[in-house]
């Protein structure tokens, strides 16, 4: 079966340092990598995504690392504010255009 | 404004008590979808729509139906609820072919008793 695995569960972060979360998949034909930001009370909502061809995508304090060889990638959060608090997806599409989810990160920024 | 539409936004039923939760976008959209979101599983698709008349079953499809009669509409038909489906679910929807950006709905906080 398909599989994203999201690393780790949960993470608590002082406000101004750098969050890191990690996800791995198996399937080499993924054609797209987003991450999407979920608040409570929220639907998810797409943050950043990235393509295979690109190693690396930034969008604002946002950044996606990707690692084709390794068939990880990891979503990088500058200067963490408490207002990123929220819980993050990763997900793979596939050539049908669906996406397989990572479990979920819940992300607290400490004041 | 472009979105996606749920109702109810919370439900408390009773085993075994039908019940259906509206889904409706305003995006013309061609490809629909089901989550339930729980704790530690993150989102598992329910079943999916890649057009009018056209659903297939996703990840965790029992205990569920869907129909697509009009592209604007996704209704979630739980026939016998179960305590075991108590969880949240969002409805999303996207352009479809060409297109992975999903946008999702608010979703419903259902609870099964």
């Amino acid at each position: 079966q398909q599989q994203v695995k999201q690393s780790p569960q949960s993470l608590i972060v002082q406000k101004g340092g750098i969050s890191i979360i990690n996800c791995a998949y198996e399937n080499t034909a993924f054609d797209y990598f987003p991450w999407y930001q979920q608040f409570p009370g929220k639907g998810p909502a797409l943050l950043i995504a990235i393509r295979p061809d690109v190693s690396e995508k930034k969008e604002g304090r946002f950044t996606i690392s990707f690692n084709k060889s390794a068939k990880q990638f990891s979503l990088h959060i500058m200067d963490s504010q408490p207002g990123d608090s929220a819980t993050y997806f990763c997900a793979a599409g596939d050539s049908n255009y669906q996406l397989i989810w990572g479990a979920g990160t819940k992300l607290i920024i400490k004041p | 404004e472009a979105q996606v539409t749920q109702n109810p936004r919370y439900l408390i039923t009773v085993t075994g008590k039908k019940l259906t939760v509206t889904c409706s976008q305003n995006m013309n959209h061609e490809y629909m979808s089901w989550y339930r979101q729980d704790p530690g599983l993150g989102l598992r698709q329910i079943y999916y729509s890649m057009n009018v008349e056209v659903t297939d079953k996703g990840d965790v499809p029992e205990g569920y139906k869907v129909s697509r009669k009009e592209k604007r509409n996704f209704p979630l038909i739980l026939e016998s609820p179960s305590p075991n489906q108590t969880s949240l679910y969002f409805c999303a929807s996207s352009r479809g072919t060409g297109s992975y950006e999903q946008y999702f709905g608010p979703g419903t906080r259902l609870t099964v008793t």
